[in-house]
């Protein structure tokens, strides 16, 4: 079956400029989460999603970023006003929920995100 | 608040060694699980296996190996008989629940034929 995907794979943008990144989880999949990868580092957590409502935005850095899944599926994660240091791969992933939680991520392949 | 530690930045062994990767981990939950990714070159972040807390028998896949000790808070990587093919970064995870990924900083494992 279809994995988790995302659009654009690459996306290069000026500062200041107004970005979506998409992300198609897999199918049925009632919990997604959105993650960034700086240059070197393991992914950090922005937002996590179960079904349309966001269960934790802890990790959003700032009010610039936002993010959407409006129908409990396709999420758009949003930045505004983007900054240099926006610059990094965004990951989109997917799970089944569970009572007892600890389910596997499914990552996506990546949206890397340029901010000359 | 959850941390994982990997101490290891970089690893270069050649071609049919054994090799270990090391995981710390840190958390106040009595309930967690702990988890391995590989980031092969292409980028896509693939699972290689998961353990709740409860679980601290080691598992054996193939070539791969896990070993689990709660008393060291360590969740530890061995490759048996590496292969080219095993060059990648690796990263060990840990999370409550149904929530989000806490991911240690990686190790970049190379093969040298």
């Amino acid at each position: 079956g279809a994995g988790v995907s995302q659009t654009p794979s690459n996306k290069v943008t000026e500062k200041g400029k107004y970005v979506e990144l998409r992300c198609d989880p897999i199918s049925g999949h009632t919990a997604l989460y959105w993650y960034r990868q700086s240059l070197g580092q393991g992914p950090e957590f922005l937002i996590y999603f179960q079904g349309t409502g966001a269960a934790d935005d802890s990790g959003l850095p700032n009010d610039r970023f936002f993010a959407v899944r409006p129908e409990g599926s396709v999420s758009t994660l949003k930045i505004q006003r983007t900054e240099r240091g926006d610059s990094a791969v965004y990951l989109c992933a997917s799970s089944w929920t569970t009572s007892g939680g600890g389910n596997e991520q499914f990552f996506g392949p990546g949206t890397r995100l340029t901010v000359l | 608040a959850q941390k994982v530690t990997q101490a290891q930045t970089e690893i270069s062994v050649v071609e049919k060694e054994d090799v270990t990767l090391d995981c710390v981990y840190e958390t106040r939950d009595t309930t967690y699980y702990l988890f391995w990714y590989k980031q092969p070159p292409s980028g896509e972040l693939v699972f290689l296996i998961r353990r709740n807390s409860f679980d601290e028998q080691n598992e054996i896949s193939g070539r791969y190996s896990w070993n689990f000790q709660k008393s060291t808070s360590s969740f530890n990587f061995t490759i048996t008989a590496s292969q080219v093919v095993d060059s990648a970064v690796y990263f060990c995870a840990l999370n409550f629940g149904n929530e989000k990924l806490t991911f240690g900083t990686g190790t970049r494992l190379t093969i040298i034929p």
